[in-house]
């Protein structure tokens, strides 16, 4: 267990309906990180936060978006979603935002889209 | 942007040999970090070893080692006396050190990853 908790576990839903992914970092930790892993595009980097703020952004499609709330945990929106959205959805957290950091990952959500 | 490359999909070892998976990435940088991640049925995603790429020894985790070679920017790992609980996808990552110019992604970049059997 990584400590890092994420909810649901399995997601179904139908195309172009909006979706909330939920993450819980390890204690302490301050930066949040969010993963898509599907068949065709393996395992890909979307975004981070950092205590609250977008400290960098990856592969992250404009119908995506992603915040840290004060207590540091983190939403994933997902909105008109197709068919190819989806994935296995990771959230990962660490320490601080730097390189050495080690990135614990979350046991992620299951998204199905019908 | 940096890619990383696992050319070998699918490995098989018997029990208690040996194995190594291999990983090749591209990248203009001279320091940066370099991971194996390993993904069971779970799904989880759990840290193997990490390298730091201006460190010149190779890193050591129990039954784990690497193999970095930065000139031929090569990061193979290797598994010693292999157990059936090594039965997993393994991931190599790479992750920049620019993070702290603010400038390009902050997250880890994956290979496609090699599913590697463990045969009793």
């Amino acid at each position: 267990d990584s400590g890092v908790t994420q909810t649901p576990k399995h997601l179904i839903t139908a195309t172009g309906q909006r979706v909330t992914l939920r993450c819980s970092p390890r204690s302490g930790d301050l930066s949040v990180y969010w993963y898509q892993q599907s068949l065709d595009q393996g395992l890909q980097f979307l975004i981070q936060y950092y205590n609250g703020e977008e400290r960098a952004k990856g592969n992250i499609l404009e119908r995506f978006s992603a915040q840290q709330f004060p207590d540091l945990h983190s939403e994933l929106n997902l909105s008109s979603l197709e068919l190819g959205d989806s994935a296995l959805y990771f959230c990962a957290s660490s320490v601080d935002w730097r390189e050495a950091d080690t990135q614990y990952f979350g046991p992620g959500t299951r998204l199905t889209v019908l | 942007a940096q890619t990383v490359t696992q050319s070998q999909p699918e490995m098989s070892v018997q029990e208690a040999e040996t194995v190594t998976l291999s990983c090749t990435y591209d990248t203009s940088e001279s320091d940066y970090y370099l991971f194996w991640y390993k993904q069971p049925p779970s799904r989880q995603m759990i840290l193997v070893i990490r390298q730091e790429a201006y460190k010149q020894q190779n890193a050591t985790e129990n039954r784990f080692s690497v193999n970095f070679q930065k000139a031929a920017k090569s990061f193979s790992l290797k598994i010693s006396d292999s157990q059936l609980g090594d039965a997993a996808m393994y991931f190599c990552a790479y992750r920049t050190l620019t993070a702290y110019s603010g400038g390009g992604a902050d997250g880890l970049t994956f290979g496609k990853g090699t599913h590697l059997i463990i045969q009793p």
